[in-house]
């Protein structure tokens, strides 16, 4: 069993939808972090949370909104998806927070995205 | 910049073979953490193993083990006693420590291992 919970397992959606993607960890990590995986490519990074703040933001779209309501929890907000941001998005947290750390990230089952 | 590569795109292996798996990467940081993770089709990255570069000791957890030669910057994954359960993409990471390095894992592209009966 995952210690990173995320809901749901698979979305579809259309191209004008508005949806939410939630991530969940109660082991007490201080980071966490969003990745979007394409088929057979490795994970890329989207956004990492520290402290509830986010401290990395890798260029993503504005159609993507991170929001950390707590240290648990860990959303991302869809909004005028396009086809190409079909994937896998992975939520991971970790215990370290300092930069360069040599903690694990602990990764979820991930939700498969489908845009139509 | 880092960069981390992994040659072998696929590989196959039969069950209780021993298969090797290899990284290298590129780095100007003395101090930095590696790691290989699995994700099998059910798709959750799980971690594998991770070295501490400060660390001489090549680190193993069971069937998997390391050989970390720094002078190289080479991080190979050998298994041994290979399961069918072993099936899955492995992905060797880096991450750097020290503030100007950001935190994100680095990821090579991946091999794809199949252990067959």
């Amino acid at each position: 069993d995952t210690e990173v919970t995320q809901t749901p397992k698979h979305l579809v959606m259309g191209m004008t939808n508005k949806k939410s993607l939630k991530c969940e960890q109660h082991m007490g990590h201080r980071a966490m972090y969003w990745y979007k995986q394409k088929a057979k490519k490795p994970p890329e990074l989207m956004f990492v949370y520290s402290y509830e703040k986010l401290s990395i933001n890798e260029s993503v779209p504005s159609r993507f909104s991170p929001e950390c309501p707590n240290s648990s929890l860990l959303n991302l907000h869809l909004h005028a998806l396009q086809p190409e941001d079909s994937a896998l998005y992975l939520c991971a947290s970790s215990p370290g927070t300092r930069v360069g750390s040599n903690q694990p990230q602990h990764f979820g089952d991930g939700t498969r995205l489908s845009i139509l | 910049a880092q960069t981390v590569t992994q040659s072998q795109p696929e590989m196959s292996v039969q069950e209780a073979e021993t298969v090797t798996l290899s990284c290298t990467y590129d780095t100007s940081e003395s101090n930095y953490y590696l790691f290989w993770y699995k994700q099998p089709p059910s798709r959750q990255m799980i971690l594998v193993i991770r070295q501490e570069a400060y660390k001489q000791q090549n680190a193993t957890e069971n069937r998997f083990s390391v050989n970390f030669q720094k002078a190289a910057k080479s991080f190979s994954l050998k298994i041994s006693d290979s399961q069918l359960g072993d099936t899955a993409m492995y992905f060797c990471a880096f991450v750097a420590a020290g503030s100007n390095s950001g935190y994100a894992l680095n990821f090579g592209k991946g091999t794809s291992l199949l252990v067959t009966p």
